[in-house]
Formats: structure tokens, C-alpha cells, sequence
């Protein structure tokens, strides 16, 4: 039974370049987030999902983010123009009730 | 709004020795408690969680939390630590009902020296 996919692992961006982040939920789930983590901070929320429909953004920035779960295919998050200030850790959880499992993460450095 | 405040930043302790991690939460409401652990270089992975009934819960590796309610903790425990047990530990919380987005505390560093 595999877990949350997350490619890809890492990823290096310079700046004003997009980037774009995958995320595989585990089998049987149809709800994503998405959080970020900043150095020496906790997991931050940014957005959550599901099938066709976003559900809370609350926690996305207002310009250059974007996310979609579509029907097929995993949930994507999009970052445009990318700045030194987007380079974090990435990680996307999964969950079928109130308990959230997590990917691996994906790592963005922007140069 | 949620908040989750975890008390030390950074622990170092001996092999062997106890440990207690602080959690204090905020929160108007029904809440679900976890405790998270991040390897270096890996992912999060759900240590224990707490939804209702026993405040005592067991989780992975010989980790318990308790659920105090009157003070709003849900402190983390282990007897006795090894070498392994290094790792970040998360905090968290999210609504007691349905689907809704985890609250994380800034995390605490353990250090565990052979």
C-alpha cells in the first residue's frame, strides 16, 4: 500500500522561473493539503483539496500560487516567477478521515 | 484561531535518560491532538494521536501523550531514549469534526547522545 508520492524530491528553480510540485494521495484518499516549512519553523498550512474543488486556500499567497486537484492525476502546486523567498520544503498530506499522512517532500531551492 | 505553542526549541539529552516535550494548544473547540516525528532528510510520520475517550495515549517506539484538558496540554513522553529517537517533533492540531487542516507547533529538536 503506497504512501503519499511526492516528486520531485528536490528541485532547483532560479528566480522568475515556475515551478511545479506534484502530489500523489495514498490509495482510497480524496482530500490533499499542502504545507510548507520554512527553516527553524513548523509546517505551515497552505491549501487544501479535493477532487475538481478547493476547499480552504486560506493559507496560499495571494499572487503567484496555485493549486488544483484535478479528476485524473495527482494534485499540482504551481509556483510562478519563483524568489528566493519561495525556497522551503514542501510537503503534501493525504487524508480519507481526520488523520493526515504526509509525503516525502519536495525541497525548492531558488537560486 | 488555533495556535500551538511547543515550549523547547531544541533538547539534548543522554541515552537512556526520560523525556517530556511540551504542547500547549489554543483552540475555541472539539480538538484532535497528534504528535509528528521527522527524521533527518525524511518526512513526517504520525507518532500518536488523540481524538477522545482514554487522555492517555500510546503510541510508535515506546512514545505516550496525555491529554490534559484544563490546561490545554498534550505533552510527549518516552522513559527512556535511544540514539534513534533523534528527530524533530511536531505538535498539532485540527478540529475535533470531520476534514480540517492541521495547526502545527514550531517544532523541537532532540538531540540524543550515545
Amino acid at each position: 500500500n503506497a504512501g503519499v508520492m511526492q516528486n520531485p524530491r528536490h528541485l532547483v528553480r532560479r528566480r522568475g522561473q515556475e515551478a511545479r510540485l506534484r502530489c500523489s494521495p495514498m490509495k482510497g484518499h480524496s482530500h490533499v493539503y499542502w504545507y510548507r516549512q520554512l527553516p527553524e519553523e513548523g509546517l505551515k498550512f497552505m491549501v487544501y483539496l479535493q477532487k475538481e474543488n478547493i476547499i480552504d486556500e486560506s493559507g496560499m499567497p495571494k499572487e503567484r500560487f496555485s493549486a488544483e486537484f484535478p479528476k485524473e492525476g495527482p494534485s499540482i502546486l504551481r509556483i510562478q516567477q519563483v524568489v528566493r523567498g519561495d525556497s522551503a520544503a514542501y510537503f503534501c498530506a493525504s487524508s480519507s478521515k481526520e488523520t493526515q499522512y504526509f509525503g516525502p517532500g519536495t525541497r525548492l531551492l531558488v537560486l | 484561531a488555533q495556535s500551538v505553542s511547543q515550549h523547547n526549541h531544541h533538547v539534548i539529552l543522554s541515552e537512556a535518560a526520560s523525556l517530556e516535550l511540551g504542547c500547549n494548544y489554543s483552540y475555541g473547540g472539539t480538538v484532535n491532538l497528534f504528535w509528528y516525528v521527522q527524521y533527518p532528510g525524511q518526512h513526517l510520520q504520525l507518532l500518536l494521536k488523540y481524538f477522545s475517550g482514554d487522555p492517555l495515549v500510546k503510541g510508535i517506539k515506546g512514545f505516550e501523550a496525555e491529554f490534559i484538558k484544563s490546561k490545554f496540554s498534550f505533552n510527549l513522553r518516552k522513559p527512556s531514549v535511544q540514539w534513534s529517537d533523534t528527530a524533530e517533533y511536531f505538535c498539532a492540531v485540527n478540529g475535533g469534526s470531520g476534514y480540517s487542516t492541521l495547526t502545527f507547533g514550531k517544532g523541537t529538536m532532540l538531540l540524543v547522545s550515545p
